[in-house]
């Protein structure tokens, strides 16, 4: 148990599906991020979220689409994916912007 | 931008100790984190380093110059659980950003061999 849950584990969809990823903390962190991880790259930060405000969009394209409607939970919503969008995507938060970040398990997405 | 480099693969043996070594070249730096990650896993968070110097935690520690843009993450005693890849991650902060940002090093994939 991390603190930090992400459903689902795993997704497989078509790319014409519209799916969506979320990620809850129980930590009372103030923080949340997005973060994608493909095989043989770094860990790409997508998104960050402070008391629920984006401060951080790092070029992602619009087909991924972030909701944090409170400090608690975040969504990803996905839409018209393509096959290199397949990777692992972590949730992370942390009690502010920059400390040391708790992650998820992370969902591991396949794009068919 | 951000430069991270590490070691792409190591290999150790059981009982020894490795030196994990990670060099960077960004503006704004701000700190410098360094986390674990089992295969399959979440990375755990298990050190930070925001001056020069040694933290230990006993048996890992992280050793940071600013000044060289480098630093270690020390593991002793080895033990086979600590195969994984251990990330290498700068903090940094941008003024237009207004917030600081975390860039990932693409790992170190230890291997602990007996």
């Amino acid at each position: 148990e991390t603190g930090v849950t992400q459903t689902p584990r795993h997704l497989v969809m078509g790319m014409t599906n519209k799916k969506s990823l979320k990620c809850e903390q129980h930590l009372g962190h103030n923080a949340m991020y997005w973060y994608k991880q493909s095989a043989k790259k770094p860990l790409e930060l997508m998104f960050v979220y402070n008391f629920k405000e984006q401060t951080e969009n790092n070029s992602v394209p619009s087909r991924f689409s972030p909701e944090c409607p409170n400090s608690s939970h975040l969504f990803l919503h996905l839409h018209t994916l393509q096959p290199e969008d397949s990777a692992l995507y972590l949730c992370a938060s942390s009690p502010r912007v920059g400390q040391p970040q708790h992650f998820g398990d992370g969902t591991r997405l396949s794009i068919l | 931008g951000q430069n991270i480099d590490q070691p792409t693969e190591m290999t150790a043996t059981e009982g020894a100790i490795v030196q994990i070594n990670c060099t960077y070249q960004t503006s704004g730096f701000n700190g410098l984190f360094w986390y674990q990650q089992h295969a399959g896993e979440a990375p755990t968070f298990l050190s930070y380093n925001v001056l020069d110097g040694l933290e230990e935690k006993g048996r890992f520690s992280s050793f940071l110059s600013r000044s060289k843009g480098y630093s270690y993450l020390l593991l002793k005693e080895l033990q086979m659980k600590d195969s994984a890849s251990y990330l290498c991650a700068v903090r940094a902060h941008y003024s237009g950003a207004g917030s600081y940002q975390l860039t990932f090093g693409k790992g170190t994939k230890l291997s602990v061999i007996p």
